[in-house]
C-alpha cells in the first residue's frame, strides 16, 4: 500500500524558513517523480513543485520560484521541500504526493499533509 | 487556466450529477478530476479524461476534448457530497493547474 506521511510543518514568521519532508513506502520510490500541493485553509488546490524520480529535474509554480527548493534522498524514500522568504500567503496545508514513471502524469496518491502557518 | 461550473450544484442522492470544466486553451486528452471530501485529502478519480484511477466506482465517468471536459456521477451516493477539481498539465515545461472546484451539495 503506498503511505505518504508528511512532517515539520509548524508557524513560522514571515520572511522565516521551514523544512518539510515526506516519508514514502510502499513503492519503488526512485521510479516516480513526486510533488508538492499546497491547499491554503477554506481555498483550493495550488501545485507547487514537481522532482523527477532521479532527482535531476525539478520545476516550480510561478509564485514560488526562488523560494522554496524541492529534493528527495532516494536511498531514504524522502522527499523535502525547503521554503525561504515566507509570507503570510504561503499558509496552507502542503502534501506530499505521488506523481507517475513520465514527470507529466497526473498525482495518483496523496498524503495527509502538513499545515505550516506563517504569522508574526 | 481552467474554470468550472457550476460553483455549487445541489442535488438528492439517486440524481445525476454533470460537472464541467473549461480550458482556455486546448490540453490535450491530459486532463484529472479529483474528488476531496470534508476533511481529506483529495483523491484522484479520472485521469487521461475518462480512465477510471483504481477502486473508483463505474458511476463516476469522464469525457471532453480540447477545451470542454466533463465529469459525470451517474446516481449519487451520499459519500459523493464533495469538492470536485479538475486538473490539466503542460507538457513542457511541466505545470499543472487546477480549477478552482464544483461543490456538490446535498
Amino acid at each position: 500500500e503506498v503511505q505518504l506521511v508528511e512532517s515539520g510543518g509548524g508557524v513560522v514568521q514571515p520572511g522565516g524558513s521551514l523544512r518539510l519532508s515526506c516519508a514514502a513506502s510502499g513503492f519503488t520510490f526512485e521510479d516516480y517523480a513526486m510533488h508538492w500541493v499546497r491547499q491554503a485553509p477554506g481555498k483550493g488546490l495550488e501545485w507547487v513543485s514537481l522532482i523527477s524520480g532521479d532527482g535531476g529535474g525539478t520545476f516550480y509554480g510561478d509564485s514560488m520560484k526562488g523560494r522554496f527548493t524541492i529534493s528527495r534522498d532516494n536511498r531514504k524514500d524522502s522527499l523535502y521541500l525547503q521554503m525561504n522568504s515566507l509570507r503570510p500567503e504561503d499558509t496552507a496545508l502542503y502534501y506530499c504526493v505521488r506523481g507517475g514513471v513520465v514527470i507529466t502524469t497526473t498525482f495518483g496518491h496523496w498524503g495527509q499533509g502538513a499545515l505550516v502557518s506563517v504569522s508574526s | 487556466a481552467l474554470t468550472q461550473s457550476p460553483a455549487t450544484l445541489s442535488l438528492s442522492p439517486g440524481e445525476r450529477a454533470v460537472l464541467s470544466c473549461r480550458a482556455s486553451q486546448s490540453v490535450g486528452g491530459s486532463l484529472a478530476w479529483f474528488q476531496q471530501r470534508p476533511g481529506q485529502a483529495p483523491r484522484l478519480l479520472i485521469f487521461d479524461t475518462s480512465n477510471r484511477a483504481t477502486g473508483i466506482p463505474a458511476r463516476f465517468s469522464g469525457s471532453g476534448s480540447g477545451t470542454d471536459f466533463t465529469l459525470t456521477i451517474s446516481s449519487l451516493e451520499p459519500e459523493d457530497f464533495a469538492i470536485y477539481y479538475c486538473q490539466q498539465c503542460n507538457e513542457w515545461p511541466p505545470g499543472f493547474t487546477f480549477g478552482p472546484g464544483t461543490k456538490v451539495d446535498l
